[in-house]
C-alpha cells in the first residue's frame, strides 16, 4: 500500500513564482491536512478538508490556497512564494476523528 | 481555542534511563490525546492514543494517561534506548476544534549509549 504519497520532495523557487504540491492517498480517507514544520514550532496546520469538495482554513492559512476536486488528492498551492514560505510541508489523511493521521513523507520547499 | 504544551528539548539520556516528556493541553470539548514520534527524515507516525479520561495509551514500552482533571497526557518509558532517539509530539483532536489536529511543539530526545 501506498498510503500517503507527496510530491516533489524537494524544491526551490523564487521570490513571486508559484508552485502547487500534490498530496495523494489511496486509503478511501475523508479527511486531509496539509501541516508546515518548522523549527522550533512544531507542526502548524495550514488548511484542511473534511471531505471531497470542502476546505477550510487551519492556524496559517495565508498565502497558501488548496483544493479537494477528488477524494484521494489534496493540493496545496502558493500563488506567490515569499522567502517566509520555507518550510518543510506535510500532508496527511485520516478516517475518521479519533483516528490516527498518516502522514506523507514531506516535500522541503525553500524559497530565496 | 485549542492548544497543546509539551517541555522543551533537547532532552539527553543514556540508554536505560527513565524518561519523562510533559504535555499539557487546553480544550473546550473533550478530545482525543495522542503522541507521535518522527525519526530523521521521515514523517511523523502515531506512537499511541487516548480517547477519554483515565484511559493508558501504550506501544513500544512508551505509556501516557490521559489526566483530565489536570489536562495532561505524559509520556513515560522505564528504560529508554539509543533507537528511542527522535522528535517527540504530543497532539489533540476535538470535534468542537472543527475536526483539526493540534500539535505541540516538538520534544527531541537523544539517547546516548
Amino acid at each position: 500500500n501506498a498510503g500517503v504519497t507527496q510530491t516533489p520532495k524537494f524544491r526551490v523557487l523564487k521570490t513571486g513564482q508559484s508552485m502547487t504540491l500534490l498530496c495523494a492517498q489511496d486509503m478511501n480517507h475523508e479527511y486531509m491536512y496539509w501541516y508546515r514544520q518548522d523549527p522550533g514550532m512544531g507542526l502548524r496546520l495550514i488548511h484542511y478538508s473534511v471531505g471531497e469538495g470542502t476546505t477550510a482554513k487551519g492556524e496559517v492559512p495565508d498565502g497558501y490556497n488548496v483544493s479537494r476536486l477528488k477524494k484521494q488528492n489534496f493540493l496545496l498551492g502558493l500563488e506567490s512564494a515569499a522567502p517566509s514560505q520555507t518550510s518543510v510541508y506535510f500532508c496527511a489523511s485520516r478516517k475518521g476523528l479519533i483516528e490516527k493521521l498518516f502522514f506523507g513523507s514531506g516535500t522541503q520547499l525553500s524559497v530565496l | 481555542g485549542n492548544s497543546v504544551t509539551q517541555m522543551e528539548g533537547p532532552v539527553t539520556l543514556s540508554e536505560e534511563a527513565f524518561l519523562t516528556i510533559n504535555c499539557t493541553y487546553t480544550a473546550t470539548g473533550y478530545p482525543s490525546l495522542f503522541w507521535y514520534v518522527q525519526y530523521p527524515g521521515e514523517g511523523l507516525q502515531l506512537l499511541l492514543k487516548a480517547t477519554k479520561a483515565d484511559d493508558k495509551g501504550s506501544n513500544k514500552g512508551f505509556e501516557a494517561t490521559y489526566r483530565k482533571e489536570t489536562t495532561s497526557f505524559h509520556l513515560e518509558k522505564g528504560s529508554v534506548q539509543v533507537s528511542d532517539s527522535a522528535v517527540y509530539f504530543c497532539a489533540l483532536s476535538d470535534r468542537t476544534g472543527g475536526f483539526k489536529t493540534i500539535f505541540g511543539a516538538g520534544t527531541r530526545l537523544f539517547v546516548k549509549a
